[in-house]
This record gives C-alpha cells, sequence and structure tokens, in this order.
C-alpha cells in the first residue's frame, strides 16, 4: 500500500500544452509538498500547504498552480508548458511531530 | 537561509570497505537531520532520520551521526555491497514542518 503515490510516473508533452500531476498520501500527515529536481540532480521546493492551505511559493513561476482539494491530496497544474519545465517532479508529505518526510517515486515530464 | 553541503560529490570504493559519507549545513537550528537514498530514475528512500536532540542513529549496516553544534552529520556505511551503489542526499528543515533543504548528494559506486 503506497505511503504517496503520483501519476502520472511518465509525463511527455508538446511546449505549449497545459498538464497536472496528481498526488495523493494515506499516512494522514497535516503538510504536503512538491519538489522540484532538476537536470543536475538538485531537488528544490516549489510548493508547501498545510491542511490544504499554501504555505510557500518559492518563487515559482504563476504557470505553475498546486491545488489541495483536502489534506490527503496536492496536484500540481502547469500551463503554457516550456522545455526548462523538463524535470522530475516529487511530491512529499511529513508530519509535525513525526517521522520525517515520505517522498512519491517522482513525475519524469519531458517537453519536446 | 540554510545551506546543505555533501562531500564528497562522488565516490568508489571496492566492496566490504566502510566508508562515511559528509554533510554540514550552515544553520545549526535544525529540527532534525533526514538521508535518503536514490537509485537512478527512481524515487527517494528514507534511510536514517535523526532528531535534534539525538546524537546518532542505526538501521543495520547504517550509522548517522548528528553534532548540531558543529552543523555536521555522517552517514557510516560498513561492508560496502554493490547494491549500495546510489546517490545518497542529506536533508534538514529548519523547523517542524517547514520544507526539506537538500544536500547535492554523494554518488556512491561499490565494485564487486
Amino acid at each position: 500500500d503506497t505511503a504517496v503515490s503520483q501519476t502520472p510516473k511518465y509525463l511527455v508533452t508538446q511546449m505549449g500544452n497545459d498538464k497536472s500531476i496528481k498526488c495523493e498520501q494515506n499516512l494522514g500527515h497535516d503538510t504536503m509538498y512538491w519538489y522540484k529536481q532538476d537536470s543536475k540532480k538538485f531537488l528544490k521546493i516549489m510548493f508547501s500547504y498545510n491542511n490544504k492551505e499554501l504555505i510557500i511559493n518559492e518563487t515559482v513561476p504563476n504557470r505553475f498552480s498546486p491545488k489541495s482539494p483536502d489534506k490527503a491530496h496536492l496536484n500540481l497544474h502547469i500551463n503554457s508548458l516550456e522545455l526548462g519545465d523538463s524535470a522530475v517532479y516529487f511530491c512529499a508529505s511529513s508530519q509535525d511531530p513525526g517521522d520525517g518526510y515520505t517522498f512519491g517515486s517522482g513525475t519524469r515530464l519531458t517537453v519536446v | 537561509k540554510q545551506e546543505v553541503t555533501q562531500i564528497p560529490a562522488a565516490l568508489s570504493v571496492p566492496e566490504g570497505e566502510n566508508l562515511v559519507l559528509n554533510c554540514s549545513f550552515t544553520d545549526s537550528a535544525i529540527y532534525n537531520l533526514q538521508w535518503f537514498r536514490q537509485d537512478p530514475g527512481k524515487g527517494l528512500t528514507s534511510l536514517l532520520l535523526i532528531q535534534s536532540s539525538q546524537r546518532e542513529q542505526t538501521s543495520g549496516r547504517l550509522n548517522a551521526s548528528l553534532d548540531k553544534s558543529s552543523g555536521r552529520s555522517t552517514l557510516y556505511i560498513a561492508a560496502s555491497q554493490p547494491g549500495d551503489s546510489a546517490t545518497y542526499l542529506c536533508a534538514v528543515p529548519s523547523s517542524g514542518n517547514t520544507p526539506l533543504v537538500f544536500g547535492k548528494g554523494t554518488r556512491l559506486s561499490v565494485i564487486a
């Protein structure tokens, strides 16, 4: 039973398209995150949500819009995709106090 | 702003060696520190979580230590095996549910 699950695992799309990535966690955590791992494998925070509320937005272009319908789900919608958006996007969750952060398996987005 | 540095960036060792991976962070006011493993093309697997009040944690052949005052952590891997080959990431949040700040990782290759 996967703790943090993301769909799809792979996404190949053309420039200018709009796409969404979905994330669900069954750990009962209050906080969820989106991270981006670039071509140099560096992981950087994009957004953080706590109980459906946006807590952190790390100067991400407004083409990226996260949505949290409930505390178990955090989706990421990307408008007008650009070549530079190609990366692996990871969803994660945590609980305070708790046992650390749990990551999903990632979504590899390729924009062509 | 918290910054995390991992040294070395890459390491290649023969099977059976004991090895140490280093992680340093600039702001010692951390809540905990987490070590992850990432296999090529895969997600992040949590290896060890050390709370700020702890000095070390052990899991099997892995031992992680934490020295908050000096801003350092080490991950010790005993009797390395080819299956240990992966990228090892160190990460810290500044408080309970703030996003993790990652180092750039140490890419480990264990040669049979």
